[in-house]
């Protein structure tokens, strides 16, 4: 089955500056990709994803790239602010497009 | 639309108890998911359903836990008996054919 990596499991920044997390994926046949947002006691909720016909899209300060050759798809925010504090979880579908199968997850601090 | 329902939110129960947790997708999606959140292991997938029957039960742990989806606006995981190390947050999604997984709130679940 799927398999999903995340690093780091870990991401201090200072407010205003870059964080990027980064996913690997094992099944080749994989072909969507969703970035989740977890605040503290609150549910996982959908912030962008991405489609394996697509390399990157875009959404204000968030931006996922996506390398189906190398297996690996990445989340990027920009001018981070305190509210991006969060748990962040990368996932990966199966071919059929039902079954997420997530990653370990990033712990995200933005220290103003 | 008043998204993912579950209840109860919180629910506390002694080791040998059978516990009910219960899930009311969004109407229209045909795809449910019964996830299980624990610092230790993370988000696991414990069993999904497409059009109420139930697809890829693997995640589910052992002969303790079953799950049903008498119709498309209803939804159950029963654990029995419990055990402490069955305490976790238990997340209901809900998804409409190829798409955004939607979670409800969750349900915290304490086995003493």
């Amino acid at each position: 089955g799927e398999n999903v990596e995340q690093h780091p499991s870990t991401l201090s920044v200072q407010e205003g500056d870059s964080a990027v997390i980064k996913c690997t994926y094992s099944d080749s046949a994989s072909n969507y990709f969703p970035w989740y947002k977890q605040e503290l006691g609150k549910r996982p909720q959908l912030i962008i994803d991405i489609r394996s016909n697509v390399g990157e899209k875009k959404d204000q300060r968030i931006a996922v790239t996506l390398n189906k050759t190398a297996k690996h798809f990445s989340l990027h925010i920009t001018e981070t602010q305190p509210e991006d504090s969060a748990v962040y979880f990368c996932a990966a579908s199966s071919a059929a497009g039902n079954k997420l199968t997530f990653g370990g997850g990033t712990r995200v601090l933005v220290k103003p | 639309d008043a998204g993912v329902i579950q209840s109860p939110r919180h629910e506390v129960t002694e080791m040998g108890q059978e516990v009910t947790l219960r899930c009311k997708p969004i109407s229209g999606h045909n795809s449910l998911f019964w996830y299980r959140q624990t610092m230790m292991r993370g988000l696991e997938l414990l069993i999904y359903f497409n059009n109420n029957v139930p697809i890829d039960d693997s995640g589910m742990p052992e002969d303790r836990f079953s799950a049903k989806m008498p119709n498309a606006s209803f939804s159950t995981l029963k654990i029995q008996p419990s055990e402490p190390r069955d305490s976790a947050v238990y997340f209901c999604a809900s998804m409409a054919y190829i798409n955004e997984q939607f979670f409800g709130p969750g349900t915290r679940l304490t086995v003493l």
